[in-house]
């Protein structure tokens, strides 16, 4: 059993809604990490949190809109997104600190039609 | 920036037979190493990890990987493969808060 928890685990929506994933952890770590992955890829990072402020965003479009409320909850907002932004979004946690290992959810299936 | 490599995207061996992934880093300072396997339609789930010490580390499932800093490599290893061990692995190296991935080998176990 994963101790990051997702929800919904699959999401369908169309170019024109507003939908939001969630993401949360009850292990304290202070880190929380927003991973974007496309199919027999491998994941990659889009957002890092570290102790709830924003600490890394790479370079990703406006239409994806992170937000941590606490320490043990992650938002990733979604508004007027593509069809190329479908993917498998994983959300991770980590203690902070350099040699911390991630843990990762099980992540959203998000189908943009 | 620090980075690696995994040699082989896709690996295929005999049940029972020894599991050999490659991953080679790039790094200019001692690197925070990780092995990450990924089951279908699932997260990435933890093997193993390098920070310092010891150079043989052991992990989950039997699994184990050896840093070696004159070859720039962290091999992951499984004396003998069972069929559950078909799956994605990732080789990630850890700079600050960015984790950054391989392309991933792909396993694959013949009965």
């Amino acid at each position: 059993d994963t101790e990051v928890t997702q929800t919904p685990k699959h999401l369908v929506m169309g170019m024109t809604n507003k939908k939001s994933l969630k993401c949360e952890q009850h292990m304290g770590h202070r880190a929380m990490y927003w991973y974007k992955q496309k199919a027999k890829k491998p994941p990659e990072l889009m957002f890092v949190y570290s102790y709830e402020k924003l600490s890394i965003n790479e370079s990703v479009p406006s239409r994806f809109s992170p937000e941590c409320p606490n320490s043990s909850l992650l938002n990733l907002h979604l508004h007027a997104l593509q069809p190329e932004d479908s993917a498998l979004y994983l959300c991770a946690s980590s203690q902070v600190g350099q040699g911390s290992p991630l843990h990762f959810g099980n992540g959203t299936r998000l189908t943009v039609t | 920036a620090q980075s690696v490599t995994q040699l082989g995207s896709h690996v295929s061996v005999s049940e029972g037979a020894l599991v050999l992934l490659r991953c080679n880093y790039s790094s200019s300072v001692p690197p925070y190493l990780f092995w990450y396997v990924q089951y279908p339609n699932q997260g990435l789930q933890l093997l193993l990890k390098y920070t310092t010490g010891a150079t043989l580390v052991k992990g989950i499932n039997g699994f184990e990987a050896e840093f070696k800093k004159s070859e720039t490599s962290f091999h992951l290893t499984k004396p003998s493969a069972h069929m559950s061990d078909a799956a994605e692995y990732f080789c990630a190296v850890k700079d600050d808060y960015k984790l950054s991935f391989g392309a991933g080998t792909t396993v694959t176990v013949r009965a």
